[in-house]
């Protein structure tokens, strides 16, 4: 299995504040990963696909990089409705997840 | 607008059986695949299995292999995932989600709200 690493696991930030979350992967993953954002109670809503395509709707201040096993999630001027939980996926081999980083208000 | 709808959340005691729903609409069901998601109260997400609701083939992760049963009614436009037995282990939150891609594996663009599974005797 293809395991998913994020870090930080928790990140305390300022509205306005630049965020980077990184994701690495066991083995290359080419560039078959997907970010998603999870608020408290809510469903996991997709930001970006194939590791730097934006998914309809997000705005552009999310942006994803990377390729192989190292990736990042790059928020350029957090915003009040940015707190949350961001998750990694793989979908190389099949779909793994990574364990999350909390964006939390500093 | 595509939607994925879940049914309520359920109550049920060890060793009772369950079958929870998701129901698509706004877009051809049978031409993209269902998955569903567990997430254990305050943990990560899971992937346990997938559908194409056009020809019912089905996958499933090792880890549920066995212990769930993934199923639609293409003609309700509905996916399906039940249990014989529960256990109280399998208290969670459970989404199903959509595939774009025809091809497996792929990303999930379309996320249901989500079927809060209690068990507890």
């Amino acid at each position: 299995d293809i395991q998913m690493t994020q870090s930080p696991s928790t990140l305390s930030a300022s509205v306005g504040d630049r965020v980077t979350i990184t994701c690495r992967a066991s083995q290359s993953i080419s560039s078959w990963l997907a970010w998603y954002q999870q608020k408290p109670g809510k469903a996991p809503k997709l930001l970006i696909y194939k590791a730097s395509s934006l998914e309809s709707g997000v705005p552009s201040r999310f942006s994803g990089s990377g390729s192989g096993t190292e990736f990042t999630l790059t928020i350029s001027s957090l915003q009040p409705d940015d707190f949350a939980t961001y998750y990694c996926q793989q979908y190389n081999s099949p779909w793994t997840f990574g364990q999350g980083t909390k964006v939390e208000i500093k | 607008e595509v939607q994925l709808v879940q049914s309520g959340a359920e109550v049920k005691k060890p060793g009772e059986s369950l079958k929870i729903s998701c129901k698509g609409s706004g877009y051809s069901f049978t031409s993209y695949w269902i998955g569903w998601v567990r997430q254990m109260p305050g943990k990560g997400l899971e992937w346990m299995g997938i559908i194409y609701p056009g020809d019912s083939d089905t996958r499933y992760s090792p880890s549920f292999q066995g212990q769930v049963t993934i199923s639609a009614d293409k003609s309700i436009s509905t996916a399906y995932l039940q249990w014989s037995s529960l256990k109280a282990s399998d208290t969670a939150m459970y989404y199903c989600v959509r595939q774009p891609a025809m091809v497996l594996p792929g990303y999930f663009d379309y996320w249901g709200q989500g079927t809060l599974v209690t068990v507890s005797s």
